[in-house]
């Protein structure tokens, strides 16, 4: 079925470095990709999302890319900073039988040391 | 504050108890989803709503059902609660009934069961 892996579970940086967080998908079909920032106690927010028409999006300090045929997007945080330290998610759409769902990564728990 | 509203925010509970969660989406959104969070995990989806109508299903067990009433507020019912349901679970809405809308997550209702 649909699978979505994130990679590294955690990431441990200096403030300043830049972060990159991998997500690979199942789904030859799906065609958006969205990134939550989750932190802790606090609910998922939508930070980022690239549809499959792009290879790249940049907001600010954060980008992402995509390789569809590699099936694979990259999460890059650049200048980080302490309050960037949270648990992120990526995600990719799945169609199936004329519904369609997110698939969510398991979350990478990143911390930025001062 | 995303605009979606949940409640209650805790809950403990026995094993083999019927809980209700509920769920208010923002105004003007159509979308309800389901999601539950448990330790080391990610978001699993459970089941959307669209305007009334089940729209999608994932992983939901036979034990939790979902309906949406006409003032589009959603609520979840966990019956015959075990150990292992004890999560936090999250509900989100968004304009329309495609995953490609972002979804405004609400603040999450915490399920302990003992």
């Amino acid at each position: 079925g649909e699978n979505v892996e994130q990679h590294p579970s955690t990431l441990s940086v200096q403030e300043g470095d830049s972060a990159v967080i991998k997500c690979t998908y199942s789904d030859s079909a799906s065609n958006y990709f969205p990134w939550y920032k989750q932190e802790l106690g606090k609910r998922p927010q939508l930070i980022i999302d690239i549809r499959s028409n792009v290879g790249e999006k940049k907001d600010q300090r954060i980008a992402v890319t995509l390789n569809k045929t590699a099936k694979h997007f990259s999460l890059h945080i650049t200048e980080t900073q302490p309050e960037d330290s949270a648990v992120y998610f990526c995600a990719a759409n799945h169609l199936q039988g004329g519904s369609e769902k997110l698939v969510f990564g398991k979350g990478t728990k990143l911390t930025v040391n001062p | 504050d995303s605009g979606v509203t949940q409640t209650p925010k805790h809950l403990i509970t026995a094993t083999g108890q019927r809980v209700t969660l509920r769920c208010s989406p923002r105004s003007g959104d159509l979308s309800v989803y389901w999601y539950q969070q448990s330790l080391d995990q990610g978001l699993q989806f459970l089941i959307q709503y669209y305007n009334g109508e089940e729209r999608a299903k994932g992983n939901i067990l036979e034990r939790f059902s979902a309906q949406q009433f006409p003032d589009l507020h959603s609520e979840l019912n966990l019956s015959s609660l075990e150990l292992g349901d004890s999560a936090l679970y999250f509900c989100a809405s968004s304009v329309a009934w495609a995953e490609t809308y972002e979804q405004y997550f609400g603040p999450g209702t915490r399920l302990t069961v003992t």
